[in-house]
């Protein structure tokens, strides 16, 4: 994980639109891909994730995509409705005894109604 | 299928003291990992607990313990306490061999060093 210190990037967004949250990983070794979304005063929640082999990933309104030439990882959420307002988080891992996971920096996602 | 629990959910301790934190993993998990969370941050790897052993580390110093009992329950113990040591402190749980050994997080432990 890297410092972002106390103000986190923010993306905003209208209700009902799509949101495309991004994030730079940086260990190309890494097995899989993951999304986690925090909400305020609780754990991060596992949303979806991808392994590196594969570039796409569908879940319910959610979708991943990774980019491995440019070690890229973006979500999508269709149809974005305010329970989807929390901070979001991309980490990387591997299996076995390398399955730490390794958080990027957290965006935040507003929603405005 | 209780999720992973963590407790106490709330801590104030002053500096120098020592603090114990406990975790129960999700229902057929075998496999426990701690992480530091300050303030805007990210989660930062602690160590993860496979088999009652540390399997793997993060770059945390050794005040900084813990211990897996065979119910695959965890505690994290951080001696001497520190300021810097306030941060929201996540267990998370996994499956080994499980599919990508999905780790899902606890609502973790606020510990307030005074």
């Amino acid at each position: 994980g890297e410092s972002v210190g106390l103000h986190l990037p923010t993306l905003s967004v209208q209700e009902g639109d799509n949101s495309i949250i991004n994030c730079a990983y940086s260990n190309s070794a890494s097995d899989y891909f993951i999304w986690y979304k925090q909400e305020s005063g609780k754990g991060p929640q596992f949303i979806i994730d991808i392994r590196s082999n594969m570039d796409k990933r569908q879940g319910q309104r959610v979708t991943v995509l990774l980019n491995k030439t440019v070690k890229h990882l973006s979500l999508q959420i269709a149809a974005t409705q305010p329970g989807d307002s929390a901070v979001y988080f991309c980490a990387e891992k591997g299996l076995g005894a390398n399955s730490k996971l390794t958080f990027g920096k957290g965006i935040t996602l507003s929603v405005r109604p | 299928d209780a999720g992973v629990t963590q407790s106490p959910t709330h801590l104030i301790k002053t500096r120098g003291q020592q603090v114990t934190l406990r975790c129960s993993p999700k229902s057929g998990h075998d496999t426990v990992s701690w992480y530091q969370q300050a303030l805007g941050q990210g989660p930062q790897f602690i160590f993860q607990y496979y088999e009652e052993e540390e399997r793997q580390r993060g770059n945390f110093p050794d005040r900084f313990s813990g211990h897996q009992f065979p119910n695959y329950s965890s505690e994290l113990n951080v001696n001497a306490l520190l300021l810097g040591d306030s941060a929201l402190y996540l267990c998370a749980s996994s499956l080994l061999g499980g599919r990508a050994e999905t780790q899902y997080f606890g609502p973790g432990t606020r510990l307030l060093v005074l």
